[in-house]
C-alpha cells in the first residue's frame, strides 16, 4: 500500500535548528516534495528531491534515501513565521499522483 | 507567471443545496488536482486530470461530486447536495510532468 508517515507536531527554539522526517511505502517513485502551510492557507512549494543526497535553498535543506524511504527537512536559524505545517509528499511514477503525508506542525517558541 | 486561481475563497451553503468550485491552473501545466483538506490533515486527491481526461477519481464521492475540465485548462469542482461532513478547504493544483503542484489559495466550504 501507500504510506507516508511523518511526526504530527514538533517544538522548537527561535534561532534553532529543527530536522522533520518523512518515512514512505509507495508503489512508485519519481521524486519527493516539501511543502509549507500556513494556517488557513494553500500549501507553497519548498523542495523536490529525486535522487539521494541533499538539497539546500537557504535556510532549508531537504535530503533523500531512496533505498531507505525516508527524507528530511532543515530549518536552520528558525524564525517565528516558520511556525507553519510541513507536509511531505511522493509523486508515484506509474500515475504522476502525489501521495500525501498528514503534516508536520512545527511550533516556535521565542 | 500568473499562479492558480480559485473561486470562490469562501462559501457557506446550507446542507442539501449545490455549489461550485472554479479552477484556473497555470498556463502549459496539463496535469490538474482538486483536494479535499480537513483542518489537521494532509491534502485528500479527489480527481487529478491529465489535459482533459481523468487520471483518477477513486477517492471522488461520486454520488454527491462532480468534476469537469473542459477543453484541458479549466475545471470545475460541484457538489450537489452538500452534506455537514463536507465542510472543509477544497484546494486546485497544477502541475507540469516534472514538477510539483502548485495550489491555489483555496475555497473553505462551511456546510450548516
Amino acid at each position: 500500500g501507500q504510506n507516508i508517515d511523518q511526526p504530527t507536531e514538533m517544538t522548537a527554539t527561535e534561532g534553532a535548528i529543527v530536522q522533520i522526517n518523512c518515512t514512505y511505502q509507495t508503489s512508485g517513485f519519481n521524486g519527493l516534495f516539501w511543502y509549507q502551510q500556513h494556517a488557513g492557507e494553500a500549501p507553497t512549494f519548498l523542495s523536490y528531491n529525486v535522487l539521494d543526497g541533499l538539497e539546500e535553498k537557504g535556510r532549508f535543506s531537504s535530503f533523500l534515501s531512496r533505498s531507505k524511504g525516508y527524507s528530511y527537512l532543515l530549518l536552520k536559524e528558525l524564525q517565528m513565521k516558520d511556525s507553519a505545517s510541513y507536509l511531505c509528499a511522493v509523486r508515484d511514477d506509474s500515475n504522476y499522483q502525489l501521495i500525501w503525508g498528514a503534516g508536520t506542525k512545527l511550533i516556535i517558541k521565542p | 507567471e500568473a499562479g492558480v486561481a480559485q473561486s470562490p475563497r469562501y462559501k457557506i451553503i446550507e446542507k442539501r443545496q449545490s455549489v461550485a468550485f472554479w479552477c484556473n491552473p497555470i498556463s502549459g501545466h496539463a496535469t490538474l488536482y482538486w483536494y479535499q483538506q480537513i483542518l489537521g490533515q494532509g491534502p485528500k486527491l479527489l480527481i487529478q486530470f491529465q489535459n482533459n481526461g481523468v487520471v483518477d477519481d477513486s477517492q471522488l464521492p461520486k454520488d454527491r461530486f462532480s468534476a469537469e475540465r473542459l477543453k484541458g485548462v479549466d475545471s470545475t469542482l460541484k457538489i450537489q447536495p452538500a452534506k455537514l461532513e463536507d465542510s472543509a478547504v477544497y484546494l486546485c493544483a497544477s502541475s507540469s510532468s516534472y514538477a510539483g503542484a502548485f495550489f491555489g489559495q483555496g475555497t473553505r466550504l462551511t456546510v450548516v
